[in-house]
C-alpha cells in the first residue's frame, strides 16, 4: 500500500529565506506528483504537477523535483514571504490516474 | 469561469441521521473525485467518476456512503446512519480528463456529528 511521509510535520521561517519541503512515498509506481497548498479552512491549490518521466517543475519561486527510483520530492521555496504560511500537502497519483494518496503536509510559517 | 462548489459549506447532524453533500464541478469537467479530511491529516481518497460512470469506490469507508453523478456534472455524497467517526471535511475535485491534469478542489463541506 502506497504512503507518503512529508517532513517536517511544521516549519517557522524568517521572511526571504529559502526553504525545502520534502516529500517521500514507498511505491515508485505512480502516475505522477502533485504538490498543494491549503489555507485555514480551504480547499486545496495545485501548485505543481510532475509527471513521473520528469524530474522536476518550476513555477514562479517555486521548484519541485521528482526522483522517482529513491521514491523522493522536494518543494523548494525561494525568498519566502508572509502570503506563503500555510499547509503544504504532497500527493501520489496511482498508475490509474484515478486518485491521489497525500502525507499529512507540512504547516509553513513565515514571520516578517 | 468559477471554480468547484461545494454546499453546505458546514453541516451539523445528529447521530444517525443521513446527510447529502453537493458538488458542482467546473463545467465540462470530465472527472470528479471525493475525498475526506480528518482534522490534521491529508485528504483521503473516497470515490472517482469519469463522466457519469463510478469507476474507482474503493475509498469509501462502509457501505453507508453511497455517491452518485447521475447527468455527469453534480455530483452528490450521501452517508446513511452518520457516525461521529464520520465528522471531518469533504473535499471534491475535478479534472479536464483523467491523467496528468492538475486536480482542482473546492472548499470542502466541514461536517459535523453530534
Amino acid at each position: 500500500k502506497q504512503e507518503v511521509t512529508q517532513i517536517p510535520a511544521a516549519l517557522s521561517v524568517p521572511e526571504g529565506e529559502n526553504l525545502v519541503l520534502n516529500c517521500s512515498f514507498t511505491d515508485s509506481a505512480i502516475y505522477n506528483l502533485q504538490w498543494f497548498r491549503q489555507d485555514p479552512g480551504k480547499g486545496l491549490t495545485s501548485l505543481l504537477l510532475i509527471q513521473s518521466s520528469q524530474r522536476e517543475q518550476t513555477s514562479g519561486r517555486l521548484n519541485a523535483s521528482l526522483d522517482k527510483s529513491s521514491g523522493r520530492s522536494t518543494l523548494y521555496i525561494a525568498a519566502s514571504q508572509p502570503g506563503d504560511s500555510a499547509t503544504y500537502l504532497c500527493a501520489v497519483s496511482n498508475q490509474a490516474g484515478t486518485a491521489l494518496i497525500f502525507g499529512k503536509g507540512t504547516t509553513l510559517s513565515v514571520s516578517s | 469561469g468559477a471554480g468547484v462548489s461545494q454546499s453546505p459549506r458546514y453541516k451539523v447532524a445528529k447521530r444517525g441521521q443521513d446527510v447529502a453533500l453537493r458538488c458542482d464541478p467546473i463545467s465540462g469537467h470530465v472527472s470528479l473525485f471525493w475525498y475526506q479530511q480528518a482534522l490534521g491529516q491529508g485528504p483521503e481518497f473516497l470515490t472517482y467518476f469519469q463522466n457519469e460512470a463510478q469507476l474507482d469506490k474503493s475509498g469509501l469507508p462502509s457501505d453507508r456512503f453511497f455517491a452518485e453523478r447521475p447527468e455527469g456534472s453534480v455530483s452528490t455524497l450521501k452517508i446513511q446512519r452518520t457516525q461521529q467517526e464520520d465528522s471531518a471535511v469533504y473535499l471534491c475535485a475535478s479534472s479536464p480528463r483523467q491523467a496528468n491534469q492538475p486536480q482542482h478542489f473546492g472548499d470542502g463541506t466541514r461536517l459535523s456529528i453530534l
